[in-house]
């Protein structure tokens, strides 16, 4: 049983269309976050929700909006995507926001704009 | 925020040899420091981690070190085997107020030499 996953696994997209992923864990969690790593590796949290609400929004554009319908689910919605998104984008989550909660992340989603 | 700087980049060691990764953060109040391990197209697998008010811990063949004076701490792999090889992150986290995030440090690419 996979505790946190993410679909799709690949999405490869045309600059200037709207795309979706999306997140889920059965850890039953509180928190969950969403990771950007780049082509250098270098992982950078983009957001964080606590019980479906946002408590971290990094310096990200508009055009990504996080949706967390329930606390099992942190969705990512992009618009007009752009040729710097493409990166791999990692979902995690934590039991809740306490300092020193380990954070488990998903196999992450390779975005690849043309 | 935190900064996490994270040495070397890349490091290469013999089959057997020990292997050490080096990271200093920047701010005082950080109490949680976590390792992560991520293969080729795999997902970041915490290894260890450890919290502000222990020195060191180990699990099998895997150390961490921790000098909150010098704001630094370090992963020691011993006796390592060509499955080692992966890219390591370091990150720290901050108990401060309205704080819940991990800064991650830039990664080391370790390969083990058979």
């Amino acid at each position: 049983d996979t505790a946190v996953s993410q679909t799709p696994k690949y999405l490869v997209t045309q600059m200037g269309n709207d795309k979706s992923i999306k997140c889920e864990q059965n850890l039953g969690h509180d928190t969950m976050y969403w990771y950007k790593q780049d082509s250098k590796k270098f992982l950078k949290i983009m957001f964080s929700y606590n019980n479906k609400e946002l408590i971290i929004n990094e310096t990200v554009p508009n055009r990504f909006s996080p949706k967390s319908p329930d606390k099992a689910h942190l969705n990512l919605h992009i618009n007009s995507l752009e040729l710097g998104d493409s990166a791999v984008y990692f979902c995690a989550s934590s039991q809740d926001v306490g300092a020193s909660q380990p954070q488990h992340f998903g196999d992450g989603t390779r975005l690849s704009i043309l | 925020g935190e900064n996490v700087e994270q040495h070397p980049s890349t490091l290469s060691v013999q089959e057997g040899d020990s292997a050490v990764i080096k990271c200093t953060y920047s701010d005082s109040a950080s109490n949680y420091f976590p390792w992560y391990k991520q293969e080729l197209g795999k997902r970041p697998q915490l290894i260890i981690d450890i919290r502000s008010n222990v020195g060191e811990k180990k699990d099998q063949r895997i150390a961490v070190t921790l000098n909150k004076t010098a704001k630094h701490f370090s992963l020691h792999i011993t006796e390592t085997q060509p499955e080692d090889s992966a890219v390591y992150f370091c990150a720290a986290r901050y108990s401060g107020a309205g704080s819940y995030q991990l800064t991650f440090g830039k990664g080391t690419k370790l390969s083990v030499i058979p």
